[in-house]
């Protein structure tokens, strides 16, 4: 069985400030994580996935995640937030590459002030 | 270039009535899945379809909820007798078949509310 655990229903951060969104999964066999975003009113959005081929991956709009199996953790991260970054952000963890079937985490709404 | 397309993005019902969600998915995928969003929480994975046949429905409620996907026309969710605990967003998730590495493209979401 495969779970995942999002620390932080709610993060603030101000423009410019680093971004750190938590993410702990649980699997009985290699994982392949995701992250996903959700904008007001719309469905999700890809941002980045992890498939074994490097444990740090680049995704879209200037946001990485590492996977750390030691830590069973796949964290993303942005160096600069942007006021458009607000949005909720989805963990999910699935046993096929393609993220098929995917079990999602309970999301993180992430706040940007100004 | 139309994505995966559900409607009605909203939809209101009124305890025991039902509801029909529609999902075309995008052009060339041949998989549909559905996910259902309660407020403040997550997806939840409900049911994996392909055309005509359903490959896994581990996530939908034993009653009142069917799905398909005929070999013509959207997939259909399908909720009879709604009660206030329907009410949720669902979504659902286009992608080419199994092993072909292409990751789930969603739609926008059907946001169900029962009064």
């Amino acid at each position: 069985a495969q779970s995942v655990t999002q620390l932080g229903s709610h993060v603030s951060v101000s423009e410019g400030a680093l971004v750190l969104l938590r993410c702990n999964y649980s699997s009985s066999v290699p994982p392949y994580l995701f992250w996903y975003v959700q904008y007001p009113n719309q469905g999700l959005q890809l941002l980045l996935k992890y498939t074994s081929a490097a444990t740090l991956v680049k995704g879209i709009n200037g946001f990485e995640a590492e996977f750390k199996k030691s830590e069973t953790s796949f964290h993303l991260t942005k160096p600069s937030a942007h006021m458009s970054d607000a949005a909720e952000y989805f963990c999910a963890v699935s046993e096929d590459n393609a993220g098929n079937m995917l079990t999602f985490g309970g999301g993180t709404r992430l706040m940007v002030k100004p | 270039n139309a994505g995966v397309m559900q409607n009605p993005r909203h939809l209101v019902r009124r305890r025991g009535q039902e509801a029909r969600l529609r999902c075309s998915p995008m052009k060339g995928h041949s998989h549909v899945y559905w996910y259902r969003q309660l407020p403040e929480e997550g997806l939840k994975f409900m049911v994996y379809l392909q055309k005509e046949n359903i490959i896994d429905e581990s996530g939908m409620p034993k009653e009142r909820f069917s799905a398909e996907f005929p070999k013509e026309g959207p997939s259909i969710l399908r909720i009879q007798q709604v009660v206030r605990g329907d009410s949720a967003a669902y979504f659902c998730a286009s992608s080419l078949p199994a092993g072909k590495a292409s990751p789930l493209h969603f739609g926008n979401g059907t946001r169900l509310t029962v009064t």
